[in-house]
C-alpha cells in the first residue's frame, strides 16, 4: 500500500531533550516537506526537500533540523525542544516538487513539556 | 501572497443532507488539494483537482480555475463524514509549499 509514514505518532518530552521523528516513503517520491499545525496558524512548512541531499527552508525553520540521506527518509530532529515546538507534525511526500498531488503522513503529535 | 479563503467556517447538517463547500483563492495555482481532517487529526486527501471535475462516491468537486474557486460537494452526508475540509493550493514559488485555508468544520448529526 502507498503510504507516509511518521513515528512515534504521540509524543511527549521535556524541554532540551533531543528528539527526532521519522517519516518514510514507500512510493519513490523525490519530494518531502514537514509542516507543524497550530491552532489558529493553519499549517506552516518548516523543511522540505526536492531530492536526496537537497534541503532548503519553509517558514519556520527555527529549532528544527531535518536530513535527507535516502530517497524515502526524511525525518525531523529537534535538537533541544522547547514547549513552544508543542504542536501536531505532518510529513508529506509528492512525486516531484510542483503539479503534483502531495501526501500527508498520519501526523505525530508532540507535547513538550 | 496567495490567499485561500474558505465558507463557511462552520457548518451543521442532519444526517443525509446534502452540501457545498467553497474555496477562494487570490491568484493562479499549479495545484489544489481538499483533504478531511478527522478528528483524530489525521489529513486524508479527496482530491487533487488544479481543474475540472471529479467524483468519488458521495464525493465531488470542481474547480474553475480562470475563475479562482473550488467546490467541494457532499451529498447523503453521514455521522463519519464530520471533521475539518481542508482546501489547500500550491503557491508558485520554488518550495512547493501548500497554503492551507483556515478549513470548513462540519459536524453531521444522527
Amino acid at each position: 500500500e502507498a503510504q507516509v509514514t511518521q513515528n512515534p505518532r504521540y509524543l511527549i518530552t521535556v524541554t532540551g531533550k533531543k528528539l527526532t521523528v521519522t517519516c518514510s516513503q514507500n512510493m519513490n517520491h523525490e519530494y518531502m516537506s514537514w509542516y507543524r499545525q497550530d491552532p489558529g496558524l493553519g499549517l506552516r512548512q518548516i523543511y522540505y526537500s526536492m531530492n536526496v541531499e537537497v534541503t532548503d527552508k519553509g517558514d519556520v525553520p527555527e529549532g528544527y533540523k531535518v536530513s535527507r540521506k535516502e530517497k524515502r527518509n526524511f525525518p525531523l530532529i529537534l535538537e533541544s525542544p522547547s514547549p513552544n515546538q508543542t504542536s501536531l507534525y505532518f510529513c508529506a511526500s509528492s512525486l516531484v516538487g510542483g503539479v503534483y498531488e502531495q501526501y500527508f503522513g498520519p501526523g505525530t503529535r508532540l507535547t513538550v513539556t | 501572497g496567495i490567499q485561500v479563503e474558505q465558507s463557511p467556517p462552520d457548518l451543521i447538517l442532519q444526517e443525509g443532507a446534502n452540501s457545498t463547500l467553497r474555496c477562494n483563492f487570490s491568484d493562479s495555482v499549479n495545484n489544489l488539494q481538499w483533504f478531511h481532517q478527522n478528528p483524530w487529526g489525521q489529513l486524508i486527501n479527496l482530491f487533487y483537482i488544479p481543474s475540472g471535475t471529479k467524483q468519488n462516491g458521495r464525493l465531488s468537486a470542481t474547480t474553475v480555475a480562470t475563475e479562482r474557486y473550488s467546490l467541494l460537494y457532499i451529498s447523503s452526508s453521514q455521522t463519519t463524514d464530520s471533521g475539518v475540509y481542508f482546501c489547500a493550493v500550491e503557491y508558485p514559488d520554488s518550495s512547493y509549499k501548500l497554503i492551507f485555508g483556515s478549513g470548513t468544520r462540519l459536524l453531521v448529526r444522527p
